[in-house]
This record gives structure tokens, C-alpha cells and sequence, in this order.
């Protein structure tokens, strides 16, 4: 595509349940990466796959959190039993090669925990 | 804690004044360094990056940083602001301490320039 993808746009969710983020990356691009954005701060680094293998997921905050991108094109975030704190922005990044010269970010997927 | 520091959280100007957003970092070694925007209702991206040379990098629309080692430090400026500069911009850095691929950013400087 032309941009990098993410949906849904929004999402609202209630405390416990699952809900699974969708990143599109620009085609072609070798890596991917997820970061989580809380209101009034930067980006913050959540974990990263170079083709479909996860290079780091040192940024995940727990082990409800977790991303695949089996095919090395599109990634799922996954946050599982969500608690009002997940509430935040969270951004897909993609970039053409191994070596982070110029990330191209999506949207954002703003998601609220009720 | 290592981390990137950005000092002005919001920042108001009038069209024509001269602009300067402070940035240090707290990594020591060598660092990838980058400067982020976000305009309203746009996706974040890319302003400028230094990797090596010449420590004075000049990036799109009139921004220019420079890395000065000693301090720690890639300040964005620009030397005549114009309202469509309004946005949000962050500091970024590649710690290679951390691995050459994870981007650290700071919480972000929101800029206002009034007509």
C-alpha cells in the first residue's frame, strides 16, 4: 500500500477482554515495529520484527502483551485481559531495511479501556 | 535511567521568530540521532538525522540540528518560524549500546506559532 495501515482506527474495549491490533506495512518493507504513545509523551518502544522473526521484545510490559507477524508483512498486537492503564495510542512503524534510517509511521489505533 | 530528554513541553511563537527545541541524551558510546514531527492530523515523520560527519545536519522546510558530543546534545533549530510550523516534535535516538534498531524518543515538544 501506499502508507503503513492500522486498524481499527479506535477501539474501545471493556476491562478483561482481549483485543488484537492490525499493522499493514508499507510493501516491502523488512521491519516493523510497536510503539505505545500515552497522552502527553513520546512514543515508547514495545518491540520490533525484522521479516517475521521478533528481533526484541524488551519494550512489552507484560505477558499479556504479545505481537506475530508470521509472514513477515502484517503484524498483530495482541493485549490480552486489557485493564485501564493499556489505554493509550499505539503505533506501527515500518521501515525498508534491517539498519532504522527513517521510520514511516501509521495512524495509530487510539485504544480506551472502560 | 538512560533516556532522552526534550526541556520545553510546549512552546509558543510568533510567525519570524528564530526557534530552538532543546534535546540531550543520556547514552554513552556512539548514537544515531533524530528529529521526529508530527503536524496536526498527520502521521509522525521524519525531520532530520545525524548518523556521522559533519554535525550540523540541515533537514526539510528550513530545520537544522547539531550534535555536539561533549554536551550530549541535538538541539532543532530554525531560524524563522512559520505557522505551519505548528506540531509536535521529538527527539529520537539509537542508543547502539541497545541494539542498532531500537528508537528511543522523548515525551515531545508541542509548538504553537501564532500569525
Amino acid at each position: 500500500g501506499a502508507g503503513v495501515s492500522q486498524s481499527p482506527r479506535y477501539k474501545v474495549t471493556k476491562r478483561g477482554q482481549d483485543v488484537a491490533l492490525r499493522c499493514d506495512p508499507i510493501s516491502g518493507h523488512v521491519s516493523l515495529y510497536w510503539y505505545r504513545q500515552a497522552l502527553g509523551q513520546g512514543p515508547e518502544f514495545l518491540t520490533y520484527f525484522n521479516y517475521e522473526a521478533q528481533q526484541d521484545k524488551s519494550g512489552l510490559p507484560n505477558d499479556r502483551f504479545s505481537a506475530e507477524r508470521p509472514e513477515g508483512s502484517i503484524s498483530t498486537l495482541t493485549i490480552q485481559r486489557t485493564e485501564q492503564r493499556d489505554s493509550a495510542m499505539y503505533r506501527c512503524a515500518s521501515s525498508p531495511g534491517q539498519v532504522v534510517e527513517k521510520l514511516f509511521f501509521g495512524s495509530g489505533t487510539q485504544l480506551s479501556v472502560l | 535511567a538512560q533516556s532522552v530528554s526534550q526541556h520545553n513541553h510546549h512552546v509558543i511563537l510568533s510567525e519570524a521568530a528564530s526557534l530552538e527545541l532543546g534535546c540531550n541524551y543520556s547514552y554513552g558510546g556512539t548514537v544515531n540521532l533524530f528529529w521526529y514531527v508530527q503536524y496536526p492530523g498527520q502521521h509522525l515523520q521524519l525531520l532530520l538525522k545525524y548518523f556521522s560527519g559533519d554535525p550540523l545536519v540541515k533537514g526539510i522546510k528550513g530545520f537544522e540540528a547539531e550534535f555536539i558530543k561533549s554536551k550530549f546534545s541535538f538541539n532543532l533549530r530554525k531560524p524563522s518560524v512559520q505557522w505551519s510550523d505548528t506540531a509536535e516534535y521529538f527527539c529520537a535516538v539509537i542508543p547502539f549500546s541497545g541494539g542498532y534498531n531500537k528508537l528511543i524518543f522523548g515525551a515531545g515538544t508541542r509548538l504553537a506559532v501564532h500569525p
